[in-house]
C-alpha cells in the first residue's frame, strides 16, 4: 500500500516568493494535517483538514494557508516567503481527525 | 516553560543495551501520548500510541506514562544499530486536538 506522498521533495525559493506544497493521503484517509519542522526541532502543527473543512490551525501567520480537495489530497501555500520559512514541511494523514497520524517523507524548502 | 521538554542528546549506547528515552510535560490536560522515530531526511514513523497512564509493550519497545509526574518514557531492549534515529515524543489533549511534539532525542547505537 502506498503511504502518504508529498511533492516536490526539495524546493529552493527566494525571499518574497510564493510556494505550493502538495500531499496525497493514504487511500481511505480523510484527514490531513500539515507540520513545519525546523532543523533540530520537533514538528510544529500548522493546519488540520477533515472532510475538506479546516479543523485546526496552529500559531502561524496568515501567509500560510491550505485547502483540501474532494479526493482528500491537500495543498499548503506560503506567501511572501521569509528566510525563517526554511524547513521540512510534513503532511500526515489519518482515517478520521482523531486517529493515529501517518507522516509522509516531507518537502524540504530552502528560502534564500 | 515549553509544553513538552525532551533532551536533544545525542545519546550513544552500545549495541544490545537497553535504551531509555523520556519527556516531561507541563499541561496536565494531555491524555494521548505517542513516540515517533525519525530517520535522517525522512518523515516521522509512529512507534507507540498510548492513552492515559500505564505501560504498553510492542516487541522490543515499551512505553510508560506517569501522569502524576507528567513524565513519559520509551524503553528499547536489545538495541540494534538500525535503531539509530531521532525519537520524538508527542502528545495531545483530546482525540481531535493538534499534536504537540518534543524536540527529539538523537540516538546512536554503536556496533
Amino acid at each position: 500500500d502506498a503511504g502518504v506522498t508529498q511533492s516536490p521533495t526539495h524546493l529552493i525559493k527566494t525571499r518574497g516568493q510564493h510556494v505550493t506544497l502538495r500531499c496525497s493521503p493514504i487511500s481511505g484517509h480523510k484527514s490531513v494535517s500539515w507540520y513545519q519542522q525546523v532543523l533540530g526541532q520537533g514538528p510544529q502543527f500548522i493546519f488540520q483538514y477533515y472532510e475538506k473543512e479546516e479543523r485546526g490551525r496552529g500559531n502561524f501567520p496568515d501567509r500560510f494557508s491550505a485547502r483540501q480537495f474532494p479526493n482528500y489530497s491537500s495543498e499548503l501555500n506560503v506567501n511572501a516567503l521569509l528566510l525563517g520559512d526554511s524547513a521540512l514541511y510534513l503532511c500526515a494523514s489519518s482515517l478520521v481527525a482523531s486517529n493515529e497520524q501517518f507522516f509522509g517523507p516531507g518537502t524540504r524548502l530552502t528560502v534564500l | 516553560q515549553k509544553e513538552v521538554e525532551q533532551d536533544p542528546g545525542p545519546l550513544s549506547v552500545p549495541e544490545g543495551a537497553i535504551v531509555s528515552l523520556n519527556c516531561t510535560y507541563s499541561n496536565s490536560a494531555f491524555q494521548y501520548f505517542m513516540w515517533y522515530r525519525q530517520y535522517s531526511r525522512k518523515g516521522p514513523e509512529l512507534l507507540m500510541y498510548t492513552y492515559s497512564s500505564g505501560n504498553k509493550e510492542d516487541g522490543r519497545f515499551t512505553a510508560q506514562v506517569d501522569k502524576s509526574s507528567k513524565y513519559i518514557s520509551l524503553f528499547i531492549r536489545d538495541s540494534q544499530p538500525s535503531d539509530s534515529a531521532t525519537y520524538l515524543c508527542a502528545m495531545r489533549m483530546n482525540r481531535d486536538d493538534k499534536i504537540i511534539f518534543g524536540k527529539g532525542t538523537r540516538l546512536h547505537i554503536l556496533p
